[in-house]
């Protein structure tokens, strides 16, 4: 079964630091662009970050310089380091896969607050 | 990058055919056949639907179709029933690798 699993998400003052992880399986990692896409509540879907197979890196303007997306195809995982965060970063983060965004996982809570 | 612009809400009664635009610019819609479509249920992950504009994922239902016109693309959902109300999200590709999202419908079932 191919399927996306996220964790990592939790509450971090502004200004912390938090990395999210997603763990794939059911497919051959290596062959797919990755994206991470969050939600704030009761928002809309917001595209945050991609990475290409060949591991080039792609942001939103929004987190920009404070994210970094990364994947280690060992280990069929894709990472978000998030740095700088904000209240406005309050979101449930999904990773999801190839650029139709195809598999989706079930997403992680991430709530900046003090 | 600005958001797609999505209708906030549309309704239907069951077994009728309802229709979602989104319209985006000659950045992103218009300039490429990567518009996606997405069904959300309160509560859970969203659902690819549509992809490259028309194409429907193993499953889901031919009730659901997509097409493009200039920088607006739309889904068509017909014979309206209960299980398709839902938050519907429209998705395109915006060059330099980047994408962009509507701000999402809200499809009420009568």
């Amino acid at each position: 079964e191919v399927q996306l699993v996220e964790s990592g998400g939790g509450l971090v003052q502004p200004g912390g630091s938090l990395r999210l992880s997603c763990a794939a399986s059911g497919f051959t990692f290596s062959s797919y662009d990755m994206h991470w896409v969050r939600q704030g509540t009761g928002k809309g879907l917001e595209w945050v970050s991609a990475i290409g197979t060949s591991g080039d890196p792609y942001y939103s303007g929004s987190v920009k310089g404070r994210f970094t997306i990364s994947r280690e195809n060992a280990k069929n995982s894709l990472y978000l380091q998030m740095n700088s965060l904000r209240a406005g970063d309050t979101a449930v983060y999904y990773c999801a896969r190839s650029r139709n965004l195809d598999v989706w996982g079930q997403g992680t809570t991430v709530t900046v607050s003090s | 990058q600005s958001a797609l612009t999505q209708p906030a809400s549309v309704s239907g009664s069951p077994g009728q055919s309802i229709t979602i635009s989104c319209t985006g610019t000659s950045s992103d819609v218009g300039s490429y056949n990567l518009v996606s479509w997405y069904q959300q249920h309160p509560g859970k992950a969203p659902k690819l639907m549509i992809y490259e504009g028309s194409k429907r994922p193993s499953g889901v239902s031919n009730r659901f179709s997509g097409s493009k016109s200039g920088s607006t693309a739309s889904l068509t959902i017909s014979g309206l029933q209960a299980e398709d109300e839902a938050d519907y999200y429209c998705c395109s590709y915006a060059a330099f690798n980047t994408w962009v999202f509507g701000g999402g419908t809200k499809l009420t079932v009568l």
